[in-house]
């Protein structure tokens, strides 16, 4: 079945250590985005890629690192440099967006990270 | 720079009644697409219903539907029978069209449909 997978649901790490999440989709979609949810805050943008290769900044990306080497990967890295880590992170992919068309994007199950 | 609105964070309705979710935009985009999504308590991301915004027509999806008004820059979401599945947090996304288009949701509104 298609469809996108995070990894691991749950993650533990202690103050001051990088860690990646995973994020994998087999449904050929071009575009994938890494999201930030905080209670009352919404889903943030943390980055994006609309190819492989290429990535842009969102709203949130300081402390934040991503990779785009492969179409169905998106690996996203939180450093020590972020300062407040624990949080619930999405990652979602779409079908990349033309001159007149988008779709709506698809998300995995989350990945819940705190930082002790 | 796009954002999304989304102005009431709880709302609480009666089984089988209608609620309507608010949402407003601002973009000096012209051609977009806007879409409702729901997570329940799974925190699943789920889309419930998108409207492009070339089209007039108010887009539904079974029970759901929108009342999409592009001059004023809003976008609420109708939900009618409300049923206990319903119970979740909804979301108000904007993305617009074009190569490095981006998707921007607003804070979220939480749902409590009462038996």
């Amino acid at each position: 079945d298609g469809g996108i997978t995070q990894s691991p649901k749950y993650l533990f790490r202690k103050e001051g250590q990088n860690v990646t999440l995973s994020c994998e989709q087999n449904l050929n979609h071009d575009a994938m985005y890494w999201y930030r949810q905080d209670p009352g805050q919404g889903l943030r943008l943390i980055y994006y890629s609309q190819i492989v290769n290429d990535f842009q900044k969102g709203d949130i990306a300081e402390g934040y690192s991503v990779s785009r080497e492969k179409k169905e990967s998106f690996p996203l890295t939180v450093t020590s440099a972020q300062k407040n880590p624990t949080a619930f992170y999405l990652c979602a992919s779409s079908i990349r967006s033309t001159r007149t068309s988008n779709t709506e994007a698809f998300f995995g199950q989350g990945t819940r990270l705190t930082v002790v | 720079a796009q954002t999304v609105t989304q102005s009431q964070p709880e709302m609480s309705v009666q089984e089988a009644e209608t609620v309507t979710l608010s949402c407003t935009y601002d973009t000096s985009e012209n051609n977009y697409y806007l879409f409702w999504y729901k997570q329940p308590p799974s925190r699943q991301m789920i889309l419930v219903i998108r409207q492009e915004a070339y089209k007039q027509q108010n887009a539904t999806e079974n029970r759901f539907s929108v009342n999409f008004q592009k001059a004023a820059k809003s976008f609420s979401l109708k939900i009618s029978d409300s049923q206990l599945g319903d119970t979740a947090m909804y979301f108000c996304a904007f993305a617009p069209t074009g190569a490095n288009s981006k998707l921007t949701f607003g804070k979220g509104i939480t749902l409590s449909v009462r038996p």
